[in-house]
């Protein structure tokens, strides 16, 4: 069974287009996250939801909202796509372990290539 | 000053060889410290966590954290071409658990 799954695994669009990246996870964690990957394998944290609730929002342009329906679920929609998005969108989950340490779960990832 | 330095790499070795990969850090708030590996166009998985300074290990896997010099290094003993992927560093601080990865290393382990 997949623990954490996303959906499309390759998107390739228009600059300008509209488009939403879907990521639901079976392992019952309280917190999911969208992290980016660049073309030079840095990735960095965008957004993190505790119980469907936004607890971190890093610098990210307001073009990019994030949406979860149920803690098990959190989409990412952007708009206006800019060539400067494309690059790996990876979401994960966790269940903190107390202390500060967790281990988080991936997705296989999303390739968003904007033309 | 980056707050976490980690040579991109690629770092290449013939099978069998001990690979040191290491990440340097400059902020003394970081408390957790994980090792990620990432196999290509794959997610990124947990290899191991620590929190002390010292040694930890796992089959071929040791980390090693030396809080007093900022200075965290994964060990692979006897490396195999299934090792080869990016390795990445990562950290919690300031009571987060949310991990903070550094830009990682690219392994090529070869036959």
């Amino acid at each position: 069974d997949t623990a954490v799954s996303q959906t499309p695994k390759y998107l390739v669009t228009q600059m300008g287009n509209d488009k939403s990246i879907k990521c639901e996870q079976n392992l019952g964690h309280d917190t999911m996250y969208w992290y980016k990957q660049d073309s030079k394998k840095f990735l960095k944290i965008m957004f993190s939801y505790n119980n469907k609730e936004l607890i971190i929002n890093e610098t990210v342009p307001n073009r990019f909202s994030p949406k979860s329906p149920d803690k098990a679920h959190l989409n990412l929609h952007i708009n206006s796509l800019e060539l400067g998005d494309s690059a790996v969108y990876f979401c994960a989950s966790s269940q903190e372990g107390g202390y500060g340490n967790t281990e988080a779960f991936f997705g296989q990832g999303t390739r968003l290539t904007v033309v | 000053q980056k707050e976490v330095e980690q040579d991109p790499g690629p770092l290449s070795v013939p099978e069998g060889a001990i690979v040191s990969l290491n990440c340097t850090y400059s902020n003394s708030a970081f408390q957790y410290f994980m090792w990620y590996r990432q196999y290509s166009r794959k997610g990124p998985e947990l290899l191991m966590y620590t929190y002390s300074s010292g040694n930890k290990e796992d089959g071929r896997f040791t980390a090693q954290v030396d809080k007093s010099s900022k200075y965290i290094s994964l060990f692979i003993r006897d490396s195999q071409p299934s090792d080869s992927a990016t390795y990445l560093c990562a950290w919690t601080s300031g009571g987060s658990y949310i991990p903070t990865f550094g830009r990682g290393t690219s392994l090529i382990v070869h036959p």
